[in-house]
């Protein structure tokens, strides 16, 4: 195991809603980066944490935003969720400064929009 | 045209074949290179990182070509628990944020 926990582990909500993701980083990790995965698809890049403060994002809309705390945990807010917005979503804990930046996943939340 | 490519099969081969993978990708920026493993409905897991110098790791061989940006992945003597989906993973470095850009993955079923 990688020590990489999210939770939930799965949600259903309906469009229009609005979703808040969590992971807790591996022990050590300084930097989290979430990713979306839709089905038969490999991650997309959302966006990475690094001290506190958004450190790169991808190709994703303002509506997906996010927060990494002084313990280096780090949640996903989604909001108006739309239908293509199901997927799993997954975070992944690094050591940035350190000897690599292997990054570790989590198990993942998996997300429907109904 | 996608930044990672690969085939995504499936690839389905009896117990104790070789396969081999393949992958390209088109920033020529990239700076390190993987291999994830995925089994169904579980998260990523990196099954090695690639050198330009090729890299091997049991029954796993990985080559890097960066002229041809071109990635490999070789499984020698397959094994059942080798079935799961093969994830080639590009590593950019755009300013100082660390964005790995996944391929869609190659599926792998191993048959007794």
């Amino acid at each position: 195991e990688t020590g990489v926990t999210q939770s939930p582990t799965h949600l259903i909500k309906t469009r229009g809603q609005q979703v808040t993701l969590r992971c807790s980083s591996q022990s050590g990790h300084n930097t989290v980066s979430w990713y979306q995965q839709a089905l038969g698809q490999g991650p997309q890049f959302i966006f990475q944490y690094y001290r506190e403060e958004e450190n790169g994002r991808g190709n994703f809309p303002p509506r997906f935003s996010g927060l990494q705390f002084p313990n280096y945990s780090s949640e996903l807010n989604v909001n108006a969720l739309e239908l293509d917005d199901s997927a799993l979503y997954l975070c992944a804990s690094s050591e940035r400064g350190g000897t690599t930046d292997t990054q570790y996943f989590g198990p993942g939340t998996r997300l429907t929009v109904l | 045209r996608k930044e990672v490519e690969q085939d995504p099969g499936p690839f389905n081969v009896p117990e104790g074949a070789t396969v081999a993978f393949n992958c390209t990708y088109s920033n020529s920026a990239s700076q390190s290179f993987f291999w994830y493993r995925q089994d169904c409905r579980k998260e990523p897991k990196l099954l090695m990182s690639v050198y330009s110098s090729g890299n091997e790791d049991g029954r796993f061989t990985a080559q890097l070509n960066r002229a041809s940006q071109y990635i490999s992945l070789l499984i020698r003597d397959s094994k059942l628990s080798d079935s799961a989906t093969y994830l080639c993973v590009v590593n950019r470095r755009p300013g100082s944020a660390r964005q790995l850009t996944f391929g869609s993955g190659t599926q792998l079923t191993v048959l007794p």
